[in-house]
């Protein structure tokens, strides 16, 4: 069984900060979500990636499959970013797709 | 485009009264659907996933229920509720044939069982 696991837990920044949030996983996985979940409660996806790194605006997403890691960067940070982020691993299976997800990473930046 | 609703959106029961949250799909055919809960303090957990109409496999034994009686309508159901079925639910989707690479997730249900 897929574990999930996210560093840090909670997460305090100065708006402006470059902010970095790991998840690693303990088995090989077909690619890895990024989520954002906001105050309210919904969920925007930020990143799927198998492999190597994706840019988004202010957001990079690198994974590195043979150590089973991956990485989420917030550039220039501002108190827009502050949310719950979640990493999740996907495995392809059969005739759907399943997410395990990490319990996230909660980001508070302050002005 | 796609768009996916969740009703309601907040919902407070009492225990042992019945439940049904609905999950709605509009502008896509033939979604893979999926409802997820997030306890407090824990991490999303699927519940239940559906590849077609009446088609639903479950993850986690529950007292819960989950069926779907039109291509795009994914319903969420219990007989009697538990205080530990209070949690935020998510309905999310992707696009049929699998390996898409995006989940797409509904506002949510926050359920509170008293």
């Amino acid at each position: 069984k897929n574990e999930v696991e996210q560093s840090p837990q909670n997460l305090t920044a100065q708006e402006g900060e470059f902010i970095t949030i790991n998840c690693s996983y303990s088995v090989g996985i077909s690619a890895l979500h990024w989520l954002q979940q906001h105050p309210g409660g919904g969920i925007v996806s930020l990143f799927m990636l198998s492999s190597g790194k994706k840019k988004h605006g202010r957001l990079i997403a690198t994974i590195n499959i043979q150590e089973k890691h991956s990485s989420l960067h917030i550039t220039a940070s501002h108190p827009r970013d502050s949310a719950v982020y979640i990493c999740a691993s996907l495995n392809y299976g059969g005739a759907t797709n399943k997410l395990i997800f990490g319990t996230g990473t909660l980001l508070a930046v302050q002005p | 485009s796609q768009t996916i609703h969740q009703w309601p959106a907040t919902l407070v029961q009492p225990v042992g009264s019945p439940l049904s949250l609905e999950c709605t799909v509009e502008g896509t055919s033939n979604p893979n659907l999926y409802w997820y809960r997030q306890a407090a303090g824990r991490g999303l957990q699927l519940l239940f996933y559906s590849v077609g109409i009446g088609q639903i496999s479950s993850e986690v034994p529950q007292n819960l229920s989950a069926s779907r009686p039109q291509d795009r309508q994914f319903i969420l159901s219990s007989k009697k509720l538990l205080l530990s079925d209070s949690g935020f639910y998510l309905c999310a989707w992707t696009s049929a044939p699998p390996g898409t690479d995006t989940q797409y997730f509904g506002p949510g249900t926050r359920l509170t069982v008293l």
